[in-house]
């Protein structure tokens, strides 16, 4: 029972490249969840998926896409980097009876 | 909207003593759900307990305690027999209705030996 799993752990890229982080979560969660951690401001909430085949904006959505590809994994795309995304990016996931969240180990990002 | 407050930047501790963190929020709602999180130096986040607004009875996880106040909006947490473990970032969150998610900036412990 890996818990909630993400890839890479460490990126850097450079202003304009794309990419996409992967999320996975093996406890049968319906609810997934991605957060940026940048210094001093805790963690906001880029986007959400309640249940498979949903998905819905969080209070800083904007420069991000997400996909829920199915029950387990949940990825985040970013189309064209920007410095402004330099971040720690959370992927979680909970049962949706508010029970709390289930963090993966997060992904630095660098955008240079 | 909603806001979750922590105005303690830092704090720090004796091992094996107490120490309280205060979280305060702000929501129109009736019904939502309070967490404290805790991100040691590894950075991985961990939930540390759970109270649900409707409940009367201040939640307890083993040396772990929150002293809930619905009127006043607070939500403290109350780390009993601190120990060396327990150095970490500290984040209050608040979910309400359509898994409308707030944090806290965090409060950075610090357990002294």
């Amino acid at each position: 029972n890996a818990g909630v799993t993400q890839t890479p752990k460490f990126q850097v890229l450079k202003t304009g490249q794309s990419m996409t982080l992967q999320c996975a979560q093996d406890m049968n969660h319906n609810s997934m969840y991605w957060y940026r951690q940048d210094p001093g401001m805790g963690l906001r909430l880029i986007y959400y998926s309640a249940s498979e085949g949903t998905t819905d904006k969080g209070e800083v959505p904007n420069g991000y896409n997400v996909s829920r590809l199915n029950k387990r994994e949940f990825s985040l795309r970013l189309e064209s980097a920007a410095p402004s995304q330099t971040s720690v990016y959370f992927c979680a996931s909970s049962d949706g009876d508010r029970g709390g969240r289930f963090f993966g180990p997060g992904t630095r990002l660098t955008v240079l | 909207a909603q806001t979750v407050t922590q105005s303690q930047p830092e704090m720090s501790v004796q091992e094996a003593e107490t120490v309280t963190l205060s979280c305060t929020y702000d929501t129109s709602e009736n019904n939502y759900y309070l967490f404290w999180y805790k991100q040691p130096p590894s950075r991985q986040m961990i939930l540390v307990i759970r109270q649900e607004a409707y409940k009367q009875q201040n939640a307890t996880e083993n040396r772990f305690s929150v002293n809930f106040q619905k009127a006043a909006k607070s939500f403290s947490l109350k780390i009993s027999d601190s120990q060396l473990g327990d150095t970490a970032m500290y984040f209050c969150e608040q979910e309400t209705s359509g898994s409308r998610l707030t944090f806290g900036e965090g409060t950075q412990l610090t357990v002294n030996p």
